[in-house]
């Protein structure tokens, strides 16, 4: 199985300021027949599902606002909220999807200071 | 928009069988690779299995020998059985969606809103 390991498990950060989580896979997640990264971040808020936010590593999915971004390829990943908000309180997983069986990280608990 | 919904018994004698049914509403139950995922109170999220409307299963292979996910493309649902259950599979459950193109996309734009399911005496 491939390992997803995210860092930190958890930040708390003032309003405003930039949360950087990221996502380590245990081997590469990038098929080279059609050169996509097979990695997807979600949101999931306290008694709600998931939330998809990224897939294919970087494609925002819609409606997500742009204060969001995701970035890195093969093994690395990042989740990046530019300016965290008061509504971006929540716990983000990563997943990789390039083999089944599909994994997520243990997730990163992301607070207000 | 894809509407998901899971539905089934709370509480689960141990060694008994887990069964749960979602219903897809809102889209074609063809479109998608049905998929169940838990999460037990507190931790992380666990992939259980995909269907497609045609084709085999494919079960995490942690659970294979106990899950069984099928599909009803008559009534729009998909469905899990779990078998020989403890309370290590005490969990929220849910259901979602998960995209393909010429080969399925492992990500998942559609969930239900998850039940909780207690294995207990």
């Amino acid at each position: 199985d491939i390992v997803m390991t995210q860092s930190p498990d958890s930040l708390a950060l003032s309003l405003g300021e930039r949360a950087t989580i990221n996502c380590k896979s245990s081997q590469s997640v990038l098929y080279t027949s059609n050169y996509k990264d097979h990695l997807a971040w979600y949101q999931q808020k306290p008694g709600q599902p998931p939330k998809l936010l990224f897939y294919w590593a970087s494609t925002r999915e819609s409606g997500v606002p742009d204060r969001f971004s995701g970035s890195g390829s093969g093994t690395d990943f990042t989740l990046t909220i530019s300016s965290l908000q008061a509504e971006d309180v929540a716990v983000y997983y990563c997943q990789q999807y390039y083999t089944t069986p599909w994994t997520f990280g243990q997730g990163t608990k992301v607070e207000i200071k | 928009q894809v509407l998901l919904q899971e539905a089934g018994p709370g509480l689960v004698q141990p060694s008994g069988t887990l069964s749960l049914t979602c219903t897809v509403s809102g889209g074609s139950i063809r479109s998608n690779y049905w998929t169940w995922l838990r999460q037990p109170p507190g931790k992380g999220l666990e992939w259980i299995g995909y269907v497609f409307h045609s084709g085999t299963p494919t079960y995490n292979p942690s659970l294979n020998s106990r899950v069984t996910i099928s599909v009803d493309t008559s009534k729009k649902q998909f469905s899990l059985k779990m078998t020989s259950v403890t309370a290590a599979d005490t969990a929220v459950y849910y259901c979602a969606g998960a995209r393909a193109g010429d080969y399925v996309w492992g990500y998942f734009d559609n969930w239900g809103q998850g039940t909780l399911v207690t294995v207990s005496s």
